[in-house]
């Protein structure tokens, strides 16, 4: 199975802050990743696919970048609904993994 | 609008069965894979399986082989995970969501399995 490592594995940040959350796929996956953000008591919510695809809807705050083995996720100017955990996930093959999660929260 | 709507989850004793049922709606279900995934409350997510439109293909992550069975039926809109055997390390919430190009545009709101004697 691919493993996926997230780091940090939580982060604390500032409303305006420029926060960056990286993945690494223990083998290439190209780029068949997708990153979700999850609040407490709530299912994730699909921000980014293809690794830089932008979900409908979602802030263009948010970015994605990287190919291969390593890939970023980056929310410009962090917003207070910002604060969540965020995860990584790969689709290239079976079975699915996820990373383990970054929760970012308020410093 | 696309809703997933799972039920079915409850308490159940090590060695039980429980069978988890996802009623969709707002979309074509038969025109989607579909999934199920899991997360223990507080910790990361785990794919549990999925099923292709017609339901002729099947995956299931490794723990889970031989015990559970994803199916579905697309004239009721309906996606089902039998549980069979079930062990403590199963005890988490179950969503169904709907699958896009591999990632999971749609989610349901979550069903709690809990495996306790």
């Amino acid at each position: 199975a691919i493993r996926m490592t997230q780091s940090p594995s939580s982060l604390s940040a500032s409303t305006g802050d420029r926060v960056t959350i990286t993945c690494r796929a223990s083998q290439s996956i190209a780029s068949y990743l997708a990153w979700y953000q999850q609040k407490p008591g709530k299912a994730p919510k699909l921000l980014m696919y293809a690794a830089s695809t932008l979900q409908s809807g979602v802030p263009s705050r948010f970015s994605g970048s990287g190919s291969g083995t390593d890939f970023t996720l980056t929310i410009n100017c962090l917003q207070s609904e910002d604060f969540a955990t965020y995860f990584c996930q790969q689709y290239y093959s079976y079975p699915r993994t996820f990373g383990q999660g970054t929760k970012v929260d308020i410093k | 609008e696309v809703q997933l709507v799972e039920s079915g989850g409850g308490l159940v004793q090590p060695g039980g069965s429980l069978r988890l049922s996802c009623a969709a709606s707002g979309f074509t279900f038969s025109n989607y894979w579909m999934s199920w995934v899991r997360q223990v409350p507080g910790k990361g997510l785990e794919w549990v399986a999925n099923i292709k439109e017609d339901g002729s293909e099947k995956y299931y992550v490794d723990s889970v082989k031989g015990r559970f069975t994803i199916s579905r039926e697309n004239a009721q809109n309906s996606l089902y995970l039998q549980m069979n055997g079930l062990r403590g390390e199963d005890t988490a919430v179950y969503y169904c969501a709907r699958v896009e190009s591999g990632d999971y545009g749609y989610w349901g709101q979550g069903t709690l399995v809990t495996v306790s004697s």
